[in-house]
């Protein structure tokens, strides 16, 4: 069974860092490229970033490029966000999904992420 | 990297069918045959129902289909039931390498 557990959100002062982690099981996971999508309070879903299979490839929104880097540890069946100079606009719950041929196949329960002082 | 276009919300009885209208560029929905729709209910995660435009997960019922007109993609619940009383996304990839979401429409089975 394919499952994904995000974890590491919490309350972040503004300006301040987090890292993100999605831990994954069931598949192989050094085979799929992964996504970052979150939610803000009461929005829709809103793509973040992606990493192909063997991090060597990434992209990002233009919202959080050059302030969020996503990262995995093939090893460790991890996925990571690393957010920096975070603002009250990246509060949301932070949804890992699986990707590669059919994107946004499986998706983790989220975590929050609220940026306030 | 705009979002893609969706109603705000639709509705529909039990039993009858209801359509969702995914409108983007020729950048993104347009150009790619990578368009997936999405249902989430409320305080729950997304649950991918359609992918690649047209083709159903294992284990999504066959009352959801989609498809895809130029720079609008479309999705199909036929004999409407309680249970798909959702909210529903679209996605998109795009010439960027990135992808986009629309702003998701709210299902009401009334």
């Amino acid at each position: 069974e394919v499952q994904l557990v995000e974890s590491g959100g919490g309350l972040v002062q503004p300006g301040g860092s987090l890292r993100l982690s999605c831990a994954a099981s069931g598949f192989t996971f050094s085979t799929y490229w992964m996504h970052w999508v979150r939610q803000a309070p009461g929005q829709g879903l809103v793509w973040v970033s992606r990493i192909n299979s063997d991090g060597s490839s990434t992209s990002y929104a233009d919202s959080v490029k050059g302030r969020f880097t996503i990262s995995r540890d093939n090893a460790k069946n991890t996925l990571y966000l690393q957010m920096n100079s975070l603002g009250g606009e990246d509060t949301a719950v932070y949804y890992c999904a699986r990707g590669g041929d059919i994107a946004f196949d499986y998706w983790g329960q989220g975590t929050l992420v609220t940026v306030s002082s | 990297q705009s979002a893609l276009t969706q109603p705000a919300s639709v509705s529909g009885s039990p039993g009858q069918s209801i359509t969702i209208s995914c409108t983007g560029t020729s950048s993104d929905v347009g150009g790619y045959n990578y368009v997936s729709w999405c249902q989430q209910h409320p305080g729950k995660a997304p649950r991918l129902m359609i992918h690649d435009v047209s083709n159903r997960p294992s284990g999504v019922s066959n009352r959801f289909s989609g498809s895809k007109s130029g720079n609008t993609a479309s999705l199909t619940i036929s004999g409407l039931q309680a249970e798909d009383e959702a909210d529903y996304y679209c996605s998109s990839y795009t010439s960027s390498s990135t992808w986009v979401f629309g702003g998701g429409t709210k299902l009401t089975v009334l």
